[in-house]
């Protein structure tokens, strides 16, 4: 079974602070995503990557970036925390694009 | 672009009865097509996916057909549990494209 892990599956953080989330996967994978859930919105990406140091924009890039080192391992930060941008993130990954996308257990960000 | 439309919820139905969310489409070309579960508190779970016209997905008693002459992904089973109280997500994976499309998300209540 594909297993996908996120660091913390809750976190409160201040507005300003610098915001780290982690997401692991272990099927060796090459691609890997993060989406946000907002009750009535549904979920949004925001970055994917496509391989180690590749990364591209998705729906809702703006105040967070991201970091793929190794293969296995892709973070989410956000630069400056906003009370905006709590909510539930989600990871995602999946072998090839045309493949399914298989979710991480999901942290639930507040900011306050 | 690519769109999902899916009931809006909330769901609510006693055990045994039977249960259909619909779900429709739009998109260019031959998509993939998923259903998603989200149980309360937890990520996404993928319950089942069709990849080609007139395809049948089942899981876990849950069965939904690729309908590509009415664009519809409609999810079915014939006798729900408490236990299937979830969110359930349709999603799409365009033709050459790396994005998971999703519908809002329906959430079902089944009541003992």
């Amino acid at each position: 079974d594909v297993k996908v892990t996120q660091s913390s599956r809750y976190l409160v953080k201040r507005t300003g602070e610098k915001v780290f989330l982690e997401c692991v996967q272990d099927m060796d994978h090459e691609n890997m995503f993060w989406y946000r859930q907002d009750p009535g919105l549904g979920l949004r990406l925001i970055y994917f990557s496509y391989d180690v140091k590749m990364k591209e924009k998705g729906d809702i890039p703006e105040g967070y970036s991201v970091s793929r080192e190794k293969k296995e391992r892709f973070s989410l930060i956000l630069e400056s925390a906003s009370t905006n941008q709590t909510s539930m993130y989600l990871c995602a990954s999946s072998l090839s694009f045309r493949e399914t996308q298989y979710f991480g257990p999901g942290t639930r960000l507040l900011v306050l | 672009g690519n769109s999902v439309t899916q009931m809006e919820g909330p769901v609510t139905l006693s055990e045994e009865a039977f249960l259909t969310i619909n779900c429709t489409y739009t998109a260019t070309g031959y998509p993939s097509l998923f259903w998603y579960v989200q149980y309360p508190g937890e990520g996404l779970q993928l319950l089942l996916k069709a990849t080609k016209a007139d395809d049948k997905g089942s899981n876990k008693g849950f069965e939904a057909t690729y309908r590509k002459e009415t664009t519809s992904f409609h999810l079915e089973k014939g006798s729900v549990q408490v236990s299937d109280s979830a969110v359930y997500f349709c999603a799409l994976l365009g033709a050459g494209s790396y994005q998971l499309t999703f519908g809002k998300g329906t959430k079902l209540s089944v009541i003992p």
